[in-house]
Parts: structure tokens; C-alpha cells; sequence
């Protein structure tokens, strides 16, 4: 059973602090990795994905990735009293097309 | 944002009754995909479509069918609701990436209440 794991939170940070958001993985030949945002009530929206070791930056978002720990992991900085929502962790297998795994999400809660 | 429309957006009905949800896109994307989302598990794969009348099962297909006619039609069918298949429902769509998997984007979601 190929599983991803992440702490429920909630996490709280302060408005700009560093949020940091974690996901390990079961499956050692998994080969890409999702981070999307989801608002109550809302569908869930794409906010980052990396396929390769190291860190990806977008705007105020990294993701971080390392295969051999099986663990990705999102950073969020100057986080935002809008930032606050669960954000789920999403791998992928190593076949095109398959369906994605998903946790089951980390609340982050950002106070002002 | 993605074209990817869910119908209709909220539903209540019965044990026992059929209920179909379809999910419309105009990205001309190969593969979509069904989830439910509970609380307490998260999205959960119900069926997927790699193609026009190619489909697939996923985690909890028990109680599901789908249909895929055309490549912006996916449709997903509950034959006989029951009051456990109450969930939130999304549609997503993805297209192919040579590393594997692309990101996979998601519809509005239908609230489905089975009473």
C-alpha cells in the first residue's frame, strides 16, 4: 500500500514568519511531487511540483525534495494571514497517467 | 484556470436512487479522474480514464461506475446510492509529462448528499 504521510496540524505561525509543511512517501520509486492548497469549501489548487533532488522556488514558495529520505517538504515565507488553508501533499508513481497519492493535508493556520 | 466543469454542484437524493455527476473540460487533456474527499481520509481515487472508453479502477471504485464517450466528457455513475457514498466529489484532469505524471487539476466538486 503506497502511502504519504503528513502532520495534521494545525501549524500556527505569525503573519512572516517561515511556514514549513512536510510530507514523507512510501514508495522509493515515486518520481513527482505536488503541493496544493485547498480553502474550506474550495477545490484544491496546484501551488508548486518538483520532479528533482534539491529546492524549487516560486515567489514566496520552495519546495524541497530528497529521494533519498523520501521526504518533500514546502516552505512558505513572509506567510499571510491568506495563506492560511490545509495543503496537501500529492506523489505521484513512477507510470504516466496513474492517479496521484495524496495525504491527508496539513492545516496551517497564519494569525495577524 | 483549467476548463474543467462538475454538474451539478450540489445534489441531495435517496438510498437507492442512481445519480450520475459529470465532469466537462476543454483543455482536450487525455486523463481525468474521479476522487471523493471525507474527512478524516482525504481524496481518495474512485476511477480514472486514460483515454476515450479507456478506464480504469482506483481505491474505492465499489458502488461506481464511469463512462468516457468523448475526450471532454467524464461521467461518473452511482448506480444505487447509498447513504455512505455521501462525500464531496472532484474531477480532475491531467496531461501527459515525459518524467511521468503532470499535475493533476481539479473542478469545483460536487457536494452529494444521499439521504
Amino acid at each position: 500500500q503506497k502511502e504519504v504521510e503528513q502532520n495534521s496540524g494545525p501549524l500556527s505561525v505569525p503573519e512572516g514568519a517561515i511556514a514549513s509543511l512536510n510530507c514523507t512517501y512510501s514508495d522509493r520509486g515515486s518520481q513527482s511531487f505536488f503541493w496544493y492548497r485547498q480553502y474550506s469549501g474550495k477545490s484544491p489548487e496546484l501551488i508548486m511540483f518538483i520532479y528533482s533532488n534539491g529546492d524549487k522556488e516560486d515567489g514566496r514558495f520552495t519546495a524541497q525534495l530528497n529521494k533519498a529520505s523520501q521526504y518533500v517538504s514546502l516552505l512558505i515565507r513572509d506567510s499571510q494571514p491568506s495563506d492560511s488553508a490545509t495543503y496537501l501533499c500529492a506523489v505521484g508513481a513512477n507510470q504516466a497517467g496513474t492517479a496521484l497519492i495524496f495525504g491527508k493535508g496539513t492545516t496551517l493556520s497564519v494569525s495577524s | 484556470d483549467a476548463g474543467i466543469t462538475q454538474s451539478p454542484r450540489h445534489k441531495v437524493t435517496e438510498t437507492g436512487t442512481p445519480v450520475t455527476l459529470r465532469c466537462h473540460q476543454t483543455e482536450n487533456h487525455r486523463y481525468m479522474y474521479w476522487y471523493r474527499q471525507d474527512p478524516g481520509h482525504g481524496l481518495r481515487l474512485i476511477h480514472y480514464s486514460y483515454g476515450v472508453k479507456d478506464t480504469d479502477k482506483g481505491e474505492v471504485s465499489d458502488g461506481y461506475s464511469v463512462s468516457r464517450s468523448k475526450t471532454e466528457d467524464f461521467l461518473l455513475t452511482l448506480e444505487s446510492a447509498t447513504s455512505s457514498q455521501t462525500s464531496v466529489y472532484f474531477c480532475a484532469i491531467s496531461e501527459t509529462k515525459p518524467t511521468g505524471e503532470g499535475p493533476q487539476h481539479f473542478g469545483d466538486g460536487t457536494r452529494l448528499s444521499i439521504l
